[in-house]
């Protein structure tokens, strides 16, 4: 098993540039999450899913869209980059729901010139 | 808005010495779960804390988890330099809201 896997691992963008990070488990997994590291903030939820075709935002969505078409993948959006979304983004899977484990990508290191 | 708040942001140690963080919520957690990340790696689960005043353990490490499951902590006994790392609690409100971390450097 790969567990959770993320694609690219490095970009730069110009701002107003678009992207799409992506994101896949092979655990079988109903919830997905999408999370942004800044120093000294810790990690902050973007969007998560609870199930395959259902999104919801989470503590910091403003800037960014995702979508669960297929249950082992969850697409992170930015439409229109800013230096603000310079960040490492995190994807994450749980069994259910926030009673159990999460388990993480490797991420992806963002930067927005 | 409910946050998690956790102390101290950084710890330095000398190899051998004890270390504890900490971490508070000014609302009830339904759990608590802690988290370690690797310089440079992906946060990984250490453990997840549901009962009120629940202590558990793992070889040196202790978590415990307050009476008013409002607050927890982390405890490493005689730290090893393969405890680097920055740890995380994530409390649960429905959703986890991590902490900022706690960043352990440990010189041997």
């Amino acid at each position: 098993n790969a567990g959770v896997t993320q694609t690219p691992k490095f970009r730069v963008l110009k701002t107003g540039q678009s992207m799409t990070l992506l994101c896949a488990q092979d655990m079988n997994h109903e919830y997905m999450y999408w999370y942004r590291q800044d120093p000294g903030m810790g990690l902050r939820l973007i969007h998560y899913s609870v199930g395959e075709g259902t999104t919801a935002k989470g503590e910091v969505p403003d800037g960014y869209n995702v979508s669960r078409l297929k249950k082992q993948n969850f697409l992170l959006g930015l439409e229109s980059a800013a230096p603000s979304q310079t960040s490492v983004y995190f994807c994450a899977s749980s069994t259910w729901g926030s009673s159990y484990e999460q388990y993480f990508g490797p991420g992806t290191r963002l930067t927005v010139t | 808005g409910q946050q998690v708040m956790q102390i101290p942001q950084y710890q330095h140690v000398q190899e051998g010495e004890d270390f504890t963080t900490y971490c508070n919520s000014s609302t009830t957690l339904s759990n608590i779960q802690w988290y370690k990340q690797r310089p440079g790696g992906h946060p990984v689960f250490l453990i997840q804390l549901v009962k009120s005043g629940e202590v558990k353990k793992q070889k040196r490490l202790t978590f415990q988890f307050g009476e008013a499951k409002k607050n927890s902590s982390l405890h490493i006994t005689a730290t090893q330099t393969t405890d680097v790392g920055t740890y995380f609690c994530a409390g649960n409100f429905n959703k986890f809201y991590f902490g900022s971390g706690t960043k352990l450097n440990v010189k041997p």
